[in-house]
């Protein structure tokens, strides 16, 4: 079946200490995105990937790392958690053609609480 | 750059009754337009895209949209509402051409519907 796959999908943890949110696709598909969901404001992207080695930083980048080692991973690393990180968190991905729409796929979700 | 606004956070509603979801959208150049639905503690699901074509949209559920250009506007609509289409409702756009797919979300719409 394909998919997008998150761990953890629940996390409460507290401020400063280290955490990876893992993202899994199985489409060959060479964009990833992170997204933050926060109340009245929608999903908001945090880094993308257009394939492995290439990534940036989308509108709220900041206290957030991304690696794309692989293709199909694209690890979410939080180095030191601080409350105003408490969020849902949604992985995407997606083919890349410049002159077409491609679908993107939405993870479960993975809910962060940071105390 | 793009930005998308939902014009009402919350929209109570009887069952059986109509709704409305109103999307207006800011962009310099041409986008694709989508809705996506999120049932209470799911994740996000395409409900509706307009890619080209005939401005009326019909999408999953009974849902429609119908895009209009010179409003910059995507408005959603069911004629007749079920219980079971109480979940929180997200506008997005992404620019037409652009190799990545980055979605650019509107705050939401929280739909209550009440029997």
């Amino acid at each position: 079946e394909a998919q997008v796959t998150q761990n953890p999908r629940y996390l409460i943890t507290v401020t400063g200490k280290k955490l990876t949110v893992t993202c899994s696709q199985n489409m060959n598909h060479e964009y990833m995105s992170w997204y933050r969901q926060d109340p009245g404001l929608g999903l908001r992207q945090i880094y993308y990937s257009m394939n492995v080695e290439v990534t940036d930083k989308g509108d709220v980048p900041e206290g957030y790392k991304v690696s794309r080692k692989e293709k199909r991973n694209f690890p979410l690393i939080l180095e030191s958690p601080s409350p105003n990180q408490t969020s849902l968190y949604f992985c995407a991905s997606s083919l890349v053609s410049a002159h077409s729409y491609n679908e993107q796929f939405f993870g479960p979700g993975t809910r962060l609480t940071v105390l | 750059a793009q930005s998308v606004t939902q014009l009402d956070s919350q929209v109570p509603v009887f069952e059986e009754a109509p709704v409305e979801l109103r999307c207006n959208y800011s962009s310099s150049v041409s986008v694709y337009l989508f809705w996506y639905v999120q049932y209470p503690n799911q994740g996000l699901q395409l409900l509706l895209k307009y890619l080209s074509g005939s401005t009326l949209v019909k999408g999953i559920n009974g849902f429609e949209a119908e895009f209009n250009k010179s409003q910059t506007s995507f408005h959603l609509r069911k004629p007749s509402v079920h219980i079971s289409d109480t979940a929180e409702y997200f506008c997005a756009v992404t620019r037409r051409g652009a190799a990545g797919n980055k979605l650019t979300f509107g705050g939401g719409t929280r739909v209550l519907v009440k029997p």
